[in-house]
């Protein structure tokens, strides 16, 4: 079974520039994740999709970031404008649902913004 | 928000000790997830608790869901040097709604096994 794919694995920009994360989950699974990661931290949630829809968006900074999963399927998460404190690692997870669901974590992209 | 506290921040061992680590809440959790990051990434779940006071083994880990289910702790008998990663504990509250699926990490225990 192929695991979480993310693109690119490294990136860097300069502030105010845009971004773009891509990730494909794991075929059938419903519920995609996208993760931000700081240096020397745990990952931290920034939104949750069921199918095509958000069930939870409430610690996305949504004056910068944004994310679509159109299709139910693949997804993309946006920073525009970039500023420093965005570098990070953004994880994308996903999980086929349920009470007892594992969420399977993609390798992750790599973010500098100088 | 939830904050899950850590404990503790890093580790510097011999191959063949014993590690334990663990992880207090200020609120309760239904599950109990610990995770192994190594560089480059993503986090890979170890052992998943799912009832308070159960005690899970895999392979040379076990963990435990405490029973005020604000703590959870993970050992690791006889490291060897692949045991080296950042290990991450996780909440979930699976009560429902916008709180469904959604993990809590601590900040992670950087292990260093010397051979």
């Amino acid at each position: 079974e192929a695991g979480v794919a993310q693109s690119p694995r490294y990136k860097i920009i300069e502030k105010r520039q845009s971004v773009a994360f891509w990730c494909n989950p794991i075929s059938g699974h419903a519920t995609l994740y996208w993760y931000q990661q700081i240096l020397g931290q745990g990952p931290k949630l920034l939104i949750q999709f069921q199918n095509n829809g958000v069930v939870d968006d409430s610690q996305l900074p949504k004056d910068r970031f944004s994310a679509e999963r159109l299709k139910g399927v693949d997804s993309t998460l946006k920073i525009q404008p970039a500023k420093l404190e965005d570098s990070a690692v953004y994880l994308c997870a996903s999980s086929s649902g349920g009470r007892q669901e594992t969420q399977y974590f993609g390798p992750g992209t790599r973010l500098l913004v100088l | 928000g939830q904050q899950l506290n850590q404990s503790p921040q890093s580790m510097f061992i011999q191959e063949g000790e014993d590690v334990s680590m663990n992880c207090t809440s200020s609120s309760i959790f239904n599950t109990w997830l610990w995770y192994k990051q190594d560089p480059g990434e993503g986090p890979v779940l170890l052992i998943a608790l799912y009832k308070a006071g159960e005690l899970t083994s895999n392979g040379r880990l076990t963990a435990q869901f405490g029973i005020t289910r604000k703590d959870s702790f993970l050992n690791i008998s006889a490291s060897i040097p692949s045991d080296v990663g950042i290990y991450f504990c996780a909440g979930q509250l699976n009560a429902g709604g916008t709180s469904y699926g959604k993990l809590t990490f601590g900040q992670g225990t950087i292990l260093t096994v010397h051979p």
